[in-house]
């Protein structure tokens, strides 16, 4: 088990860019999430795959955000012509379905847009 | 999935247990209280849950009031690598929404 996997760690882009955030959940977990948390609040939930199909997606999740899982593996969130109101950590977990197993999350990738 | 309160911040001396409070007053009968916590930099970690039993783990203890409307996150030993923002969430198992309200979080300081 070498957990959830998220890259880059850290990313600075200029308003206006577009960028992808990759995440490489448990290899047997079938179920992926996507959390954006900005300073002093908790995570938000932003969407959700469970193998390679989008389920559920929050209203955070604006027309400039996409989310893929192909082939129900790994996951990228691509954000278009970011603002600066985008600048927050963003969140990968994965867990398998049943109530007795919790989420596993990733490291996150913290964007600053500038 | 049923809202949840917590104190802002805690402190708590090292070695000694560490009693972190949530209230769920609202929580329904097939809802679940779950416990994560996060460090500073890193993603949230999955602590314990429990349904209305008491229930204990490596990590810590998890008391559920009998009217199931408060529950309590037990640190027997804090550490200093203990301090973090707890978070307690309420949500319905398997058939409910797929994801967690996190919430504010109580921030726990252990001190030396």
């Amino acid at each position: 088990d070498t957990g959830v996997s998220q890259n880059p760690r850290h990313k600075i882009t200029k308003r206006g860019q577009n960028v992808t955030f990759r995440c490489d959940p448990i290899s047997e977990h079938n179920r992926l999430y996507w959390y954006r948390q900005t300073l002093g609040q908790g995570p938000e939930f932003l969407t959700y795959f469970q193998n390679e199909a989008q389920l559920e997606k929050s209203r955070l999740l604006s027309d400039r955000f996409s989310a893929e899982r192909p082939k129900g593996s790994f996951s990228t969130l691509e954000i278009q012509r970011t603002e600066q109101g985008d600048s927050a950590m963003y969140l990968c977990a994965s867990r398998r379905t049943g109530v007795n197993y919790g989420y596993t999350f990733g490291s996150g990738t913290r964007l600053t847009v500038v | 999935d049923a809202k949840t309160t917590q104190p802002t911040s805690m402190d708590c001396a090292e070695g000694r247990a560490a009693n972190l409070p949530c209230n769920h007053s609202t929580i329904s009968g097939n809802e679940y209280v779950y416990w994560y916590r996060q460090i500073h930099s890193q993603g949230p970690q999955y602590i314990i849950h429990g349904l209305k039993n008491n229930e204990t783990n490596e990590m810590a203890s998890l008391i559920i009031t009998e009217d199931r409307k408060s529950s309590t996150l037990i640190l027997p030993h804090a550490t200093l690598r203990d301090t973090a923002v707890y978070y307690c969430i309420v949500r319905v198992g398997q058939t409910g929404a797929n994801n967690l309200f996190f919430g504010t979080g109580t921030r726990l300081t252990v001190i030396p």
